[in-house]
């Protein structure tokens, strides 16, 4: 069975770093490219950033352009999103995807609050 | 980036036929944009219903298609059940990033 499970997630303030990190289990990790997204309260879901399966190709939707950094570690069958600079409006369950959109993780939340 | 524009609600009867779309601000939306739709519940993570414009999950109710319809995606729910009132969002690639659409809410009533 596949299963994401994020953790990380919690309350900053404006300005500050957060590292969410997603363990994988139930299938070959190293084999899928990756995603993050998110759903802010009462809004739809945001596509964030993808990482393909070597961790040599990222790439981010413009409001986390040059914030946020997304990575893997094959070994350990996680998948990290570096999160810095963060805004009010990044708050957010952030999940992780696995390359088809097929499997979700449960989510965790990052809230950006003073 | 491309803004991915849905209709913000729609009502269908239970038994009924309705067709959510989802259009794209670059233009006509195209297989090459290798179109999802997904069903989200409350307090639920999004499932994929749809992928690739047409092609249907495991999962995928039997009544529940894809296809693509005067230049937008369209997903079409043919025998409405009551379960089936839920949001519903679609995806779109442009050359490798990704764009949800806003969402539909469908009622079944």
């Amino acid at each position: 069975e596949v299963q994401l499970v994020e953790s990380g997630g919690g309350l900053v303030q404006p300005g500050g770093s957060l590292r969410l990190s997603c363990a994988a289990s139930g299938f070959t990790f190293s084999s899928y490219w990756m995603h993050w997204v998110r759903r802010g309260p009462g809004k739809g879901p945001v596509w964030v950033s993808r990482i393909n399966s070597y961790g040599s190709s990222t790439i981010y939707a413009d409001s986390v352009k040059g914030r946020f950094t997304i990575s893997r570690d094959n070994a350990k069958n996680t998948l990290y999103l570096q999160m810095n600079s963060l805004r009010v409006d990044d708050t957010a369950v952030y999940y992780c995807v696995r390359r088809d959109f097929d499997s979700w993780g449960q989510g965790t939340l990052v809230t950006v609050s003073s | 980036q491309a803004v991915v524009t849905q209709e913000p609600s729609l009502t269908v009867s239970p038994g009924g036929t309705v067709t959510l779309t989802c259009a794209s601000s670059t233009g006509p939306v195209t297989s090459g944009h290798y179109p999802y739709w997904f069903q989200q519940k409350p307090g639920q993570a999004p499932t994929a219903l749809i992928y690739d414009t047409g092609n249907k999950h495991s999962w995928t109710p039997a009544r529940f298609s894809g296809s693509l319809l005067g230049g937008k995606a369209a997903l079409i729910l043919s025998g409405a059940q009551p379960e089936d009132e839920a949001e519903y969002y679609c995806l779109l690639s442009y050359t490798g990033a990704w764009v949800f659409g806003g969402g539909t809410k469908l009622t079944v009533l």
